[in-house]
């Protein structure tokens, strides 16, 4: 069936320490996996994706990583900040659903100063 | 801003009745997907349509309808509402209907007392 899940659901990181959350994926055939980030009562908005074609993306201090074969792919944060302090959602896109994202259940991460 | 709009921002209403929650998309979106996020609970997805039309749909209730109209902006109707009805609702759109980015509006958080 449609699942993606996400590993832990609670992460507690000192202020510059790195975070990884880790998703996993049931449908082979997704190729499209974004990571949402979403502070108490707003939006989830977009801070990184990656295509089934790369195994890695980065952007400043937020990079994804894709294994494939594993159906496995992960978040990692690095020299962490109060302000990451939110609830994270990893999601894939099931192939028989027209861009129809499954998300998984959130991590909700917490900088401490 | 995402450039998603919905509304009403806040919706408190009772146990059987009925309310119309409204999303415009980005300028030039097609598709719209509705989700329905409870409290500490992850998106569910709901239903997608693209130009007017119903592509996709998820674990949506038989008391919950949707559409699409030719303006683009799309409305998610509860009926018979229930307790447990009660939870952020988001519309997320994007241009097409391949994979890629979603953009969320900020939701309609319902009430059902």
């Amino acid at each position: 069936g449609e699942n993606v899940e996400q590993h832990p659901s609670t992460l507690s990181v000192q202020e510059g320490d790195s975070a990884v959350i880790k998703c996993t994926y049931s449908d082979s055939a997704s190729n499209y996996f974004p990571w949402y980030k979403q502070e108490l009562g707003k939006r989830p908005q977009l801070i990184i994706d990656i295509r089934s074609n790369v195994g890695e993306k980065k952007d400043q201090r937020i990079a994804v990583t894709l294994n494939k074969t594993a159906k496995h792919f992960s978040l990692h944060i690095t020299e962490t900040q109060p302000e990451d302090s939110a609830v994270y959602f990893c999601a894939a896109i099931f192939s028989g659903g027209y861009n129809k994202l499954i998300f998984g259940a959130g991590t909700r991460l917490a900088v401490h100063p | 801003d995402s450039g998603v709009t919905q509304t009403p921002k806040h919706l408190i209403t009772a146990t059987g009745q009925r309310v119309t929650l409204r999303c415009s998309p980005r300028s030039g979106d097609l598709s719209v997907y509705w989700y329905q996020q409870s409290l500490d609970q992850g998106l569910q997805f709901l239903i997608q349509y693209y130009n007017g039309e119903e592509r996709a749909k998820g674990n949506i209730l038989e008391r919950f309808s949707a559409q699409q109209f030719p303006d683009l902006h799309s409305e998610l109707n509860l009926s018979s509402l229930e307790l447990g009805d009660s939870a952020l609702y988001f519309c997320a759109s994007r241009t097409g209907e391949g994979q890629g980015t979603q953009y969320f509006g900020p939701g309609t958080r319902l009430t059902v007392l």
